[in-house]
């Protein structure tokens, strides 16, 4: 079974600030994807990032980029230039492509304070 | 584009009352999720449909949980008889195809609270 773990509960960060969350996943498919997932207080989820686990290059979205290493099965995402908005909660999720059965952690509280 | 909606978004009941969740998916979606999000967890799966088919409901407890997408459109959850440790926020997902590579777009979820 796919389990995916989140070492870090909460985190807090200074607004302009990089800060990084962890990820790490176990499975024995060669095939899969990874998402990175925001969920901000009282508000839904929306995603942040995915990344297809053939693909060697780290996925990039405006401020958030990820650090894919396969071998580690490691997942991170990296903040650059923190906002006040971006405090939230933040999950990481494993997908097999035939399956859709999305794994989440348990999540990463991120706090930016001014 | 209108996003997925849901409704009520809050509930609160006693153990073994009866209560339905319904979710609109985004229009033309063909998939639609059911996750569980105890306080404190990341979601977990339910049950997901492929218009009107159920594609998978392993992870349903079916002795009190049931679902169902009538004309492979909107959805309804419900649950009977509830127990406590079913107090959660359920979410309703949808996404354009089955596959990968389409985002699932979440709604607000509905917070359910039995006491």
């Amino acid at each position: 079974a796919q389990t995916v773990t989140q070492s870090q509960p909460e985190m807090s960060v200074q607004e302009a600030e990089t800060v990084t969350l962890s990820c790490t996943y176990d499975t024995s498919e060669n095939n899969y994807y990874l998402f990175w997932y925001k969920q901000p207080p009282s508000r839904q989820m929306i995603l942040v990032i995915r990344q297809e686990a053939y693909k060697q290059q780290n996925a990039t979205e405006n401020r958030f980029s990820v650090n894919f290493q396969k071998a580690a099965k490691s997942f991170s995402l990296k903040i650059s230039d923190s906002q006040l908005g971006d405090t939230a909660m933040y999950f990481c999720a494993f997908m097999k492509p035939s399956h859709l059965d999305m794994r989440f952690g348990a999540g990463t509280r991120l706090t930016v304070k001014p | 584009e209108a996003g997925v909606a849901q409704s009520p978004r809050y509930k609160i009941i006693e153990k073994r009352q009866s209560v339905a969740f319904w979710c609109n998916p985004i229009s033309g979606h063909a998939t639609l999720y059911w996750y569980q999000q105890i306080l404190g967890q990341g979601p977990k799966l339910l049950i997901q449909f492929q218009n009107n088919g159920v594609v998978d409901d392993s992870q349903l407890p079916k002795d009190r949980f049931s679902a169902e997408r009538l004309k492979g459109v909107d959805s309804t959850l419900k649950i009977q008889p509830a127990k406590l440790e079913d107090s959660a926020v359920y979410l309703c997902a949808s996404s354009l195809d089955f596959s990968g590579t389409d985002t699932q777009y979440f709604g607000p979820g509905t917070r359910l609270t039995v006491l």
